[in-house]
């Protein structure tokens, strides 16, 4: 059974730095790209980034909103996705979900598989 | 403001049919780009309910159908239940953006 699992999230003040986790189970983890999101509190869906998988080079994308302060990065060896946030923001508090993504190379466009139960990050001071 | 413009809201009764819009531009679904549909009940996670503007992973009932056309796509509900009240996002690629998303669309079963 396919099992995504997010966790690091936790309340920080603003400027301040976090890690998430997306521990996964259940396929192939190297075979697939691997997505982080985010959704605020009422609000819909946002891409955060994605992350290739080493085949096609490991490169990575991220949404304007994000660039520059997300990082996404993963340990194939561990089955982990991993989502650095640093020089947090009040507008970055939201549930963040990962999920397996489906990439195809030829025209770089994705979709998303399986998502996981999502981690909480609240931006407060 | 979302990229591909979703209603806020729609509702049928049980046992109708209803219909989804997801309105984009020539940067995503009008540049011929594949359109994804997601359902999320409130609290949880979502869930890919079609790919690729028409296709359903296995175990999605074949109530669900997508289409796409020009700059827009819709998802169709046929027999509405119950447990289909839900959040429903639609998502494509862009040329600059990478990843859209609808704004969502609350289903309300009356």
């Amino acid at each position: 059974e396919v099992q995504l699992v997010e966790s690091g999230g936790d309340l920080v003040k603003p400027g301040r730095s976090l890690r998430l986790s997306c521990t996964a189970s259940g396929f192939t983890f190297g075979d697939y790209a691997m997505s982080w999101f985010r959704q605020a509190p009422g609000k819909g869906l946002e891409w955060v980034g994605f992350i290739r998988s080493k085949p096609y080079g490991g490169t990575r994308e991220y949404a304007a909103s994000v660039q520059g302060r997300f990082t996404i990065s993963r340990d194939d060896s561990k089955s982990i996705a991993y989502l650095q946030m640093n020089s947090l923001k009040t507008e970055d508090t939201a549930v963040y979900f990962c999920s397996i993504t489906q990439y195809y190379d030829s025209s770089g466009e994705v979709y998303f598989q399986h998502w996981g139960q999502g981690t909480l990050v609240t931006v407060s001071s | 403001q979302s990229v591909l413009t979703q209603p806020p809201s729609v509702s049928g009764a049980p046992g109708q049919k209803v219909t989804i819009s997801c309105t984009g531009s020539s940067s995503n679904i009008g540049a011929a780009y594949e359109v994804h549909w997601y359902q999320q009940v409130p609290g949880t996670a979502p869930k890919l309910l079609i790919y690729a503007n028409n296709n359903r992973p296995s175990g999605v009932p074949d109530r669900f159908s997508g289409s796409r056309s020009g700059t827009s796509a819709s998802l169709a509900i046929s027999g509405l239940q119950a447990e289909d009240e839900a959040d429903y996002y639609c998502q494509s690629y862009d040329s600059s953006l990478i990843v859209v998303f609808g704004g969502g669309t609350k289903l309300t079963v009356l």
